[in-house]
This record gives structure tokens, sequence and C-alpha cells, in this order.
């Protein structure tokens, strides 16, 4: 069966103490990997897609990485503003529909 | 940028209404989707379409139908609200058949009295 999983479920850091948010997948073939921001009351914003394993793609603050099992965000010396649920998504060959992770919750404390 | 706008942010109605929730994007995009989000249950996808009339069910299309009569706007509708029905509705639009990722509307939070 193809699924996502987040971990962790939330996480507080201080600001600038870097860490990393992981997704893990299994899906019958990988056709795309998404990354997402959501901010309180507002629809996911899109940040990254990777659809291969060794890919990497970065954002100011963020580095989304994928291997065959599981994809990384990482965010390096992080601001109060990074604050959101971060939302994974895998996409399977021949399927429309997203498969979703149930996202991680991160705070950063200034 | 991609704009996927939807009618209300916030709508409260009676148990038994008809509802109807409203998505347009701007972006010629073939897909739209809508999707309910609530609490430990993530993101749920109800309907989805992927051309101008047709539709496809998604994990949970019951009490629900949709309508795409034109490429740029999707409805939503609530044949019967029902309490359990209570809940934010986010619609989204997409780009073609490939593995592009889906554009969000800040969404509309729905109470059914």
């Amino acid at each position: 069966e193809d699924q996502v999983t987040q971990s962790p479920e939330a996480l507080r850091l201080q600001e600038g103490e870097s860490s990393s948010l992981n997704c893990s997948y299994t899906v019958s073939g990988l056709r795309g990997l998404f990354w997402y921001r959501q901010d309180p009351g507002k629809g996911p914003e899109f940040l990254f897609t990777l659809y291969s394993a060794g890919e990497e793609k970065e954002k100011e603050r963020l580095k989304a990485t994928l291997t065959k099992k599981e994809s990384f965000l990482h965010i390096t010396a992080p601001k109060p503003e990074d604050s959101a649920t971060y939302l994974c998504a895998v996409q399977a060959k021949g399927n429309y529909q997203l498969i979703w992770g149930a996202g991680t919750k991160l705070i950063i404390k200034p | 940028d991609v704009k996927v706008t939807q009618s209300s942010r916030y709508l409260v109605k009676r148990t038994g209404e008809k509802v109807f929730l409203e998505c347009v994007q701007d972006m010629d995009h073939e897909n739209m989707f809508w999707y309910r989000q609530d609490p430990g249950l993530g993101l749920r996808l109800i309907y989805f379409s992927y051309d101008v009339k047709m539709k496809e069910k998604g994990d949970i299309p019951e009490g629900y139908s949709v309508s795409r009569e034109k490429k740029e706007r999707f409805s939503l509708i609530l044949e019967s609200a029902s309490t359990n029905q209570t809940s934010m509705y986010l619609c989204a639009s997409s780009h073609g058949t490939g593995n592009q990722p889906q554009h969000f509307g800040d969404g509309t939070r729905l109470s059914i009295l």
C-alpha cells in the first residue's frame, strides 16, 4: 500500500539551530515528491518537487534531498518566520492523486 | 504566480442546506482538486477533475458532488449539509498530466450548525 510518514510530528528549535525533517514513503513507482509549507489558517504553499533519488533543491534556508525511501527537508539557521507546518506528498506513476503525510509542525523560538 | 481563489474564507450554514463552494484558478490549469483538512486526519481528497465536465472520485466523495463547466472554475456542492462536514475545504489546481505541483487556495472554513 502506498504510504507517506513524516517525523517528527512537532519540532521546537531555537533560532539559528539547524535540523532536518523526515518524509518516508512507500510507493509503487515514484513520479514525484512534493514539499509544502502551511501557515495557520492558510492553504499549503508549494516549496519543492523532487523526481529521482540523489536530487537536491534549495531555497533560502531550506534544502530538500531525496533517496529511494525517504526525503529530508534540511533547515539551516532557521528564523522565527520559518515556523509553520511542513507537508510532504508523493505521486505514484499513473496517478493524478497525491498521497499526503500528516505534516511536521516546526516552531522556531527567538 | 499561480492564483487559486476560493469564494469565501468563512461560511456558516445549517444542517440540511445545500452548500456551494466555488474555486477559480487563473493559470489555465487542466487539473483541479477539492480536499478537506481536519486535525489529525491531514489532507483528504474529495473529488478531482482533469478536464472540463470530467470528474473523478477521491477518497471521501460521499455527501459531496462537483461541477466543472468551465476550465477555470471548479465547484464543490454539499447536497444536504451535515455537522460532520464542518471542516477546512481546500481547492488546488495543477498543470497537465505530468508530475506538476498542485497550487492551493487559502481555504474555506465551513461550519455546519
